[in-house]
């Protein structure tokens, strides 16, 4: 119920190319999915974040797709670049907004490499 | 403004000795979340601290502790170290708690021997 399933493990895009990563959720009560960016010897940082009320959201080059029928979400980097080669990490929270029982859990994350 | 600070930044311990990790969180957020990172299980949700109280605790035994101070600086402690237990410890600050943006310092690598 409270799992977050991530894929691909790894991906390999060309530079300039679309870089696809999807996230499945179980727990419908999750109300919050962020995606976070971490580059080797670095915390993650948050790069985009969506709430279930919309089904799409854009930041320049990156853009989150969610499915709340399908229970799916989805990170698009378009013209993606070197520098974007990191590990992407998908999440869901919940926020109980009565008790502040906040949780949350992450995909096992993808591994992005774009060729120059 | 200063981000998200860890110290230390590498420790090794022996198998069954204690470890004190240490989190000073952006001026202004009153909540820190500690995370295990691993190759195999990814990012995993230790507990939350908001305002010195602890909010929330994922699955993880007892011998995982935390608290926070009343500037809310937070410590983590891991006693009775396991193999197992080598990660990296990460702690993120944010102003409402995990169901709002996370701010991630680097981490303390923990090595156990």
């Amino acid at each position: 119920q409270q799992q977050v399933k991530q894929s691909p493990q790894s991906l390999i895009v060309q530079k300039g190319g679309i870089s696809i990563i999807n996230c499945a959720y179980e727990n419908t009560a999750f109300d919050y999915f962020p995606w976070y960016q971490q580059f080797p010897g670095k915390g993650p940082a948050l790069l985009i974040a969506i709430r279930p009320d919309v089904s799409e959201k854009k930041e320049g080059r990156f853009t989150i797709s969610f499915n709340k029928s399908a229970k799916q979400f989805s990170l698009h980097i378009m013209d993606s670049q070197p520098g974007d080669s990191a590990t992407y990490f998908c999440a869901a929270s919940i926020g109980l907004r009565m008790n502040r029982d906040d949780k949350i859990i992450f995909g096992k994350g993808t591994r992005l490499h774009i060729l120059p | 403004k200063a981000g998200v600070t860890q110290t230390p930044r590498y420790l090794i311990k022996t198998r069954g000795q204690q470890v004190t990790l240490s989190c000073s969180p952006i001026s202004g957020h009153r909540s820190v979340s500690w995370y295990q990172q691993t190759p195999g299980q990814g990012l995993q949700f230790l507990f939350e601290y908001f305002s010195e109280t602890q909010r929330n605790k994922g699955n993880f035994p007892g011998r995982f502790s935390g608290r926070q101070f009343s500037n809310s600086r937070s410590e983590m402690n891991v006693s009775t170290l396991e193999l197992g237990d080598s990660a990296l410890y990460l702690c993120a600050s944010s102003l409402q708690g995990t169901n709002s943006p996370l701010h991630f310092g680097n981490g303390t690598r923990l090595t156990v021997t």
